[in-house]
């Protein structure tokens, strides 16, 4: 691996299916994000974490969890999906907030029907 | 929170002409000005960024400035090239979290 790995790319998802989007980094980041990606809007903070351990609530965190058990690994959860979480999911790390450059994962296209 | 706004949404130029994005920001504690480019289908990448001690920052054909006083940040890009063309981002960071403005379609035509 190397970066930052999104998965799956694309999926096509019932209503009221539970589905968790994967993201791995190897670059030793302390703080990872989740943000949605829809036209017009432009990139909405859904939750993040800091460094492992800890998480925090974005802009848009309604109807997603997340968890960090490790450095490594920040699974973005919806329990329950709905057509409005119809987008495009980013995952992205940086070595902290306060340290620059935010990189992202090639992202995840969800649809949900 | 930081509220970060951006304009135009979206922007046609001619090859060779210059394009100027502009992006204003509410949260006076924001100190890391971060511009990212994102081509079709793809993730978003930094092209440059600038922190609140600078006031102009230059890489080639890029440049950006900040005033702080004003709370407002501009992206230049000089010369434009087919290869411009891209959805452009501006973000603000508090320390705590990135904030990104709604985007610029960049359309460069040859």
């Amino acid at each position: 691996i190397a970066g930052i790995t999104q998965a799956p790319t694309s999926q096509i998802l019932a209503a009221g299916r539970r589905m968790t989007l994967r993201c791995t980094q190897d670059m030793r980041h302390n703080a990872m994000y989740w943000y949605r990606q829809d036209l017009g809007l432009g990139l909405r903070l859904i939750h993040y974490s800091n460094t492992a351990g800890t998480t925090g609530k974005g802009e848009v965190p309604d109807g997603y969890s997340v968890s960090r058990a490790n450095t490594d690994d920040f699974p973005l959860t919806l329990a329950s999906a709905v057509p409005s979480q119809t987008s495009v999911y980013f995952c992205a790390s940086s070595f902290g907030p306060r340290a620059g450059e935010l990189f992202f994962g090639e992202g995840s296209r969800l649809t949900v029907l | 929170g930081e509220n970060v706004e951006q304009h135009p949404s979206t922007l046609s130029v001619q090859e060779g002409d210059s394009a100027v994005i502009k992006c204003t920001y509410s949260d006076s504690a924001s100190n890391y000005f971060p511009w990212y480019k994102q081509e079709l289908g793809k993730r978003p990448q930094l092209i440059i960024d600038i922190r609140s001690n600078v006031g102009e920052k230059k890489d080639q054909r890029i440049a950006v400035t900040l005033n702080k006083t004003a709370k407002h940040f501009s992206l230049h890009i000089t010369e434009t090239q087919p290869e411009d063309s891209a959805v452009y981002f501006c973000a603000a960071s508090n320390g705590n979290q990135f904030y990104f403005g709604t985007g610029t379609s960049l359309t460069v035509i040859p």
